[in-house]
């Protein structure tokens, strides 16, 4: 099956500094990529999403990269905010019947104002 | 907000017990999917339900078992819990390019 790996597990930045963090997938048929945001005690909200047939997508400050052949995709938010700060999920798509997400273990992003 | 709704909020049972939880999903997605978030994990995958039929199944033991409805509600039902089934149950509304998935606020269980 796919399993996903995330890095780092917890990123501290300087407020309107950058934040980059990175998933690994294994299983070549994976075709979609979601970024899910989980504030504390809250349920994981979809912020971007990629498909395998494009590249790099990018709303506001929230950008996604993916690289196919490397199977490996990222997550760069710019001019980072307090109210960024949160455990940040990646995950991957399998198509094979069953359109299960696999996700990574997620990264705690700190901004420190 | 996603439109998913999800009952109860928290539930609190003890070993042996059974608990049903329950999901609502998002209007026109006939599509919903069950995970598991264990406390500073990510979710994972339980099982799916398409047009009330189980379609596709994580790793999870049998006690584990769920329904879909014909507006599409769900339930999942856990049987004879165990400690370790202490964690926030999340449903999924899957859209209909079967991709995207929403979240609901989920169910928390403590099992003592």
């Amino acid at each position: 099956g796919e399993n996903v790996e995330q890095h780092p597990s917890t990123l501290s930045v300087q407020e309107g500094d950058s934040a980059v963090i990175k998933c690994t997938y294994s299983d070549s048929a994976s075709n979609y990529f979601p970024w899910y945001k989980q504030e504390l005690g809250k349920r994981p909200q979809l912020i971007i999403d990629i498909r395998s047939n494009v590249g790099e997508k990018k709303d506001q400050r929230i950008a996604v990269t993916l690289n196919k052949t490397a199977k490996h995709f990222s997550l760069h938010i710019t001019e980072t905010q307090p109210e960024d700060s949160a455990v940040y999920f990646c995950a991957a798509l399998s198509g094979a019947g069953s359109y299960q997400l696999t996700f990574g273990k997620g990264t705690k992003l700190s901004v420190i104002p | 907000e996603t439109g998913v709704t999800q009952s109860p909020t928290h539930l609190i049972k003890t070993r042996g017990q059974q608990v049903t939880l329950r999901c609502s999903s998002q209007s026109g997605h006939n599509t919903v999917s069950w995970y598991q978030q264990a406390l500073g994990q990510g979710p994972q995958f339980i099982f799916q339900y398409y047009r009330e039929e189980e379609n596709g199944r994580g790793n999870f033991p049998p006690r584990f078992s769920g329904l879909q409805f014909p507006n599409y509600s769900s339930e999942l039902n856990v049987n004879a819990l165990e400690l370790d089934d202490s964690a926030l149950y999340l449903c999924a509304s899957i859209s209909r390019n079967k991709d995207t998935q929403y979240f609901g606020p989920g169910t928390r269980l403590t099992v003592l």
